[in-house]
This record gives structure tokens, sequence and C-alpha cells, in this order.
């Protein structure tokens, strides 16, 4: 079974850019989130989404943070304008279902460096 | 709010060292609590789970027991090698509430030396 997919690996913009990260889940899992991990924290919760909808998005900086899932699969997240406190790892998972026992599967992240 | 709280770190062990890495949660009702963990250059992957109390989850040569008691989750294991260096995370996704968002522990750093 494939597992989260993202691109790209890495990311490298000036401050002031706008730049844009994509996530293909695991097939069939109706839960995918975004997550941001700054070096030497935890993942951060940016938005949930179930199926094409939003679940929780209470920690996405709105003013230069948007997401979106079309049709239930595929995700995009996009920063405009990026600041230097947005470099990050930033992380896509996906559960089958919302439920707080479901197992969430990460991908290898996109390393996000603001210059 | 919800919170967990890890060992700070970084750990550095020899081959065959028995391993704790300690974790304490807050959480309102009866989490369900994970650990993670993530190896160099990859993204992170679950290394076990726990979804009720006094429940133990095991992989790996790896174990932790959920404890309501002293809300812990403390993720043991007798022999570690090198292969197990990596950074390990102790999280937990709450009971309640419409979102299941997973709250994360700062993250343990283990070395382990041949």
């Amino acid at each position: 079974e494939a597992g989260v997919a993202q691109s790209p690996r890495y990311k490298i913009i000036e401050k002031r850019q706008s730049v844009a990260f994509w996530c293909n889940p695991i097939s069939g899992h109706a839960t995918l989130y975004w997550y941001q991990q700054i070096l030497g924290q935890g993942p951060k919760l940016l938005i949930q989404f179930q199926n094409n909808g939003v679940v929780d998005d209470s920690q996405l900086p709105k003013d230069r943070f948007s997401a979106e899932r079309l049709k239930g699969v595929d995700s995009t997240l996009k920063i405009q304008p990026a600041k230097l406190e947005d470099s990050a790892v930033y992380l896509c998972a996906s559960s089958q279902g919302g439920h707080s026992t479901d197992t969430q599967y990460f991908g290898p992240g996109t390393r996000l460096t603001v210059l | 709010g919800n919170s967990v709280t890890q060992m700070e770190g970084p750990v550095t062990l020899s081959e065959e060292a028995f391993l704790t890495i300690n974790c304490t949660y807050t959480a309102t009702g009866y989490p369900s609590l994970f650990w993670y963990v993530q190896y160099p250059g990859e993204g992170l992957q679950l290394l076990l789970k726990a979804t009720k109390a006094d429940d133990k989850g095991s992989n790996k040569g790896f174990e932790a027991t959920y404890r309501k008691e002293t809300t812990s989750f403390h993720l043991e294991k007798g022999s570690v090698q090198v292969s197990d260096s990596a950074v390990y995370f102790c999280a937990l996704n709450p009971s309640s509430g419409s979102a299941r968002q997973l709250t994360f522990g700062s993250g343990t750093q283990l070395t382990v030396l041949p």
C-alpha cells in the first residue's frame, strides 16, 4: 500500500514570496491533516479536513496561510507572503476516519527555508 | 487544554542498554496515546499506541503502558540497538471534541553507540 506522498521535499524562498505544498493521502483515507514542525519541537496541527470539508483550522494563520482539499483527495497548502518564522517542516498526514483511536500516517514532509 | 511532556534529551546509550523515555500528559477524559519515531531524513512513523487505561502497546521490542492514575505513557526497551537511533515523540489524541488532532511532546533524541 502506498504511503502519504508529499512534494516538493525541499524548498528555499525569500521572505515575502509565495510557496505551495502538495499532499496525496493514502487511498481511501477520509481525514487529512497538515502539521507544522519547527526545528526541535513536536508537530503542531495547522488544519484538518474530513473529506473535502474543514474540521479544524483554529491554528492556521489565515492572513497568510490557505489550504484546500478538492474532491476530498489531494490537498495543497499555500503560504503568501512567507515570513522568516515560517521556516519549518510541513507534514501531511491521513487517517481512515476522524476517531481518536485512528492511526495517523505521515508523509516525509516538505522542509521550507525562508531567507 | 491538552498537553504532553516528554523527558528532555538528548539521550545517549550504549548498545544493549535499557531504555526509558518518560512521557506524561494532561487531558480530559480518556485520550488515546501514541509513540511516533522519526528516523534521520524520514517522516514520522507510528511505533505503538494504546487506546484505553492499562492497555500495553508494543512493537519492535518497545513497550509502553497507559497509566491513567499517573497520566503517563513511558516508553521502554530492554536492549537498544544502533538502528534505534532516532527522535521519539509521545502524542495524545483527545477522546472528545470535534477535532481529532494529535498533540505532540517536544521529542527526545536517542543516540545508541556501538
